[in-house]
């Protein structure tokens, strides 16, 4: 265990549904961080935050809608997603000086038909 | 654009041999971080090289770093079936006091017993 869990583990929705991911870690790090990661690419950077505020935004689209409480919890609303969104999407969260290693959740494997 | 990019795509050897995987990079870089996953999981990181330093030890991790060639290479050293995964390197730079990283392809590693 890394100590950042996400729910759910597994989604299955269709393109006109609205689901949310939720992400929680219990290190007391203050940013967090999603990833996509589709089959044969490269582990894509979506979102950062930093002290719960958003600090990168990867040219995302709008059907991706992130949310960051607080430090401990990170959201990724999602609706009316595309079949090329189904991948693995997943949590990472640091200490945010700069230099630090990630520690990441166990990713939400998400399907979309 | 792309930073870190593994070499070679995939690698299978027999236990008890050493695997050898390579990273370059293209543009300055804070720190340089190799990262393993297991199937369908989550990263876990194995071992973070700062850029001022040129090689690292972790168990039987070796990792080395050549800034002027913009290349890192990580070692396992007496392999064992429980190490086949997928290997990444992760370079960084710090963005607005953030830690902005870019992940490369991976290396997949498969051990036989």
């Amino acid at each position: 265990e890394t100590g950042v869990t996400q729910t759910p583990r597994h989604l299955v929705m269709g393109m006109t549904n609205k689901k949310s991911l939720k992400c929680e870690q219990h290190l007391g790090h203050n940013a967090m961080y999603w990833y996509k990661q589709s089959a044969k690419k490269p582990l894509e950077l979506m979102f950062v935050y930093s002290l719960e505020e958003r600090v990168e935004n990867n040219s995302v689209p709008s059907r991706f809608s992130p949310e960051c409480p607080n430090s401990s919890h990170l959201f990724l609303h999602l609706h009316t997603l595309q079949p090329e969104d189904s991948a693995l999407y997943l949590c990472a969260s640091s200490q945010d000086r700069g230099l630090s290693e990630q520690f990441f959740g166990p990713g939400t494997r998400l399907t979309v038909l | 654009s792309q930073q870190g990019e593994e070499d070679p795509q995939a690698l299978s050897i027999q236990e008890g041999e050493n695997a050898t995987m390579n990273c370059s990079y293209k543009t300055s870089i804070n720190n340089l971080q190799w990262y393993r996953q297991n199937s369908g999981r989550g990263l876990v990181h194995l071992i973070l090289i700062r850029s001022n330093e040129r090689e690292k030890h972790s168990g039987r991790l070796r990792v080395t770093l050549d800034t002027s060639k913009k290349s890192s290479s990580l070692l396992i050293t007496a392999s064992r079936a429980a190490d086949t995964a997928s290997y990444f390197c992760a370079t960084g730079a710090t963005r607005g006091g953030s830690y902005i990283p870019t992940f490369g392809r991976g290396t997949s590693l498969i051990v036989h017993p």
